[in-house]
């Protein structure tokens, strides 16, 4: 089976411009995870769907950054306008079912640099 | 505010020493989970635990999960340079789990 797929792997982009992560979770799964890691920071969690609805959304940092799931296997991360200090690793992970100690399985990540 | 607090942050040592790691928070968790990191990949499951007091045993890594569920440990038998990585652990409430920042592990051959 296919893991967590993620796009771009890489993406260097200029302060200011447009950026949008891409995931396509595990095929079945009904919970999708956004993370972001930071050395600083470590793995926050950005926001987390349940069947497509997002139920939590705390932990995104601000009004630049937005995240859609409009279909079962597909989710986005956008940044307008993005800066230097959002490069890190994005994580997506997917897991199935809402039950509590369910394996979650990561994407390889996209690692944004904003110069 | 971070739930989860891991120590050591790094830890070097040689082949073949043992080590223990540790992942401690004020806050009882329904479940725990540890995870390994390596460089360019995304965190990978090693165990669950979810009972207090549980141990497990994955080859030569030793997971316990404290009895009040609040604290969790990971020893390494007789390391080896494959068990270089970032150790993550994460612990589950409200079926979202928060990571505590790791333990960056670098075994020497």
């Amino acid at each position: 089976d296919a893991g967590v797929i993620q796009s771009p792997r890489h993406e260097v982009t200029e302060m200011g411009q447009e950026v949008t992560l891409r995931c396509k979770p595990i095929s079945g799964h009904n919970s999708l995870f956004w993370y972001r890691q930071t050395m600083m920071r470590g793995l926050e969690l950005l926001i987390y769907f349940n069947n497509n609805v997002p139920i939590d959304d705390s932990g995104m940092p601000e009004d630049r950054f937005s995240a859609k799931m409009p279909n079962a296997s597909f989710s986005t991360l956008k940044i307008q306008p993005s800066e230097p200090r959002d490069s890190a690793v994005y994580f997506c992970a997917s897991r199935s079912d809402g039950n509590s100690g369910n394996t979650i399985y990561f994407g390889e990540g996209s690692w944004l640099t904003v110069v | 505010t971070q739930l989860l607090e891991q120590s050591p942050q790094f830890l070097s040592i040689q082949e073949g020493e043992n080590l223990t790691v540790y992942c401690n928070s004020s806050s009882v968790f329904s479940s725990l989970q540890w995870y390994r990191q390596e460089p360019g990949e995304g965190p990978v499951l090693l165990v669950t635990v979810v009972t207090g007091g549980e141990v497990k045993k994955l080859k030569r890594l030793t997971f316990q999960f404290g009895d009040a569920r609040k604290d969790s440990s990971l020893h390494i038998t007789a390391a080896q340079p494959g068990d270089t990585g970032l150790y993550l652990c994460a612990g589950e409430g409200s079926y979202i789990p928060t990571f505590g920042r790791g333990t960056s592990l670098i075994v020497h051959p």
